[in-house]
């Protein structure tokens, strides 16, 4: 079935550093790739997606990037602050078309 | 802009009762999806609606649950009878279409849900 890996579970890293969190995906028809950031207590909150006719996308501190060679796309968040600190999960929209989501990554950003 | 809108946020209860979760969705958006997080299974999908009708429930983990959406700006989510292991975060999502042109799911806040 339909299958999303997230790596790694969790991530700390220093103020100002960059943070990378990585998804495979199992379905080769998926073809739209969110990602979305959940504080405590909230529902997710879209971030940032990307369609799989486009290799790269960012905007402003974040980008996602696609391979659908290898099937594998990442969440690249630069000079990190403590507010991006929260659980950060990928998705991947199938041939069913649900998305299905990453286990999530607890991302800490220490000051 | 309203975003989604779920009530109650938090619901406790003992197992047993009947629990009624409620959605408004976005305005104009046509589909609606209800996910329950758990930590051991993190975000799955129950059961999703296009123009208030249902199109796969197949999330849907047994009989005791049930969804329903009267009209466009309502959805409801009853557990009956509820069990502990239905204790979870419900979220309700809504978005303008599935389709080709891939548009974002926008999650309300959830409704954390204990049985005792």
């Amino acid at each position: 079935g339909e299958n999303v890996e997230q790596h790694p579970s969790t991530l700390s890293v220093q103020e100002g550093d960059s943070a990378v969190i990585k998804c495979t995906y199992s379905d080769s028809a998926s073809n739209y790739f969110p990602w979305y950031k959940q504080e405590l207590g909230k529902g997710p909150q879209l971030i940032i997606d990307i369609r799989s006719n486009v290799g790269e996308k960012k905007d402003q501190r974040i980008a996602v990037t696609l391979n659908k060679t290898a099937k594998h796309f990442s969440l690249h968040i630069t000079e990190t602050q403590p507010e991006d600190s929260a659980v950060y999960f990928c998705a991947a929209k199938g041939a069913t078309g649900k998305l299905i989501f990453g286990q999530g990554t607890t991302l800490q950003v220490k000051p | 802009d309203a975003g989604v809108i779920q009530s109650p946020r938090h619901e406790v209860t003992e197992m047993g009762q009947e629990v009624t979760l409620r959605c408004k969705p976005i305005s104009g958006h046509d589909y609606l999806f209800w996910y329950r997080q758990t930590m051991m299974r993190g975000l799955e999908l129950l059961i999703y609606f296009n123009n208030n009708v249902p199109i796969d429930d197949s999330g849907m983990p047994e009989d005791r649950f049930s969804a329903k959406m009267p009209n466009a700006s309502f959805s409801t989510l009853k557990i009956q009878p509820s069990e502990p292991r239905d204790s979870a975060v419900y979220f309700c999502a809504s978005s303008l279409a599935l389709g080709v042109s891939n548009q974002p799911q926008h999650f309300g806040d959830g409704t954390r849900l204990s049985i005792l």
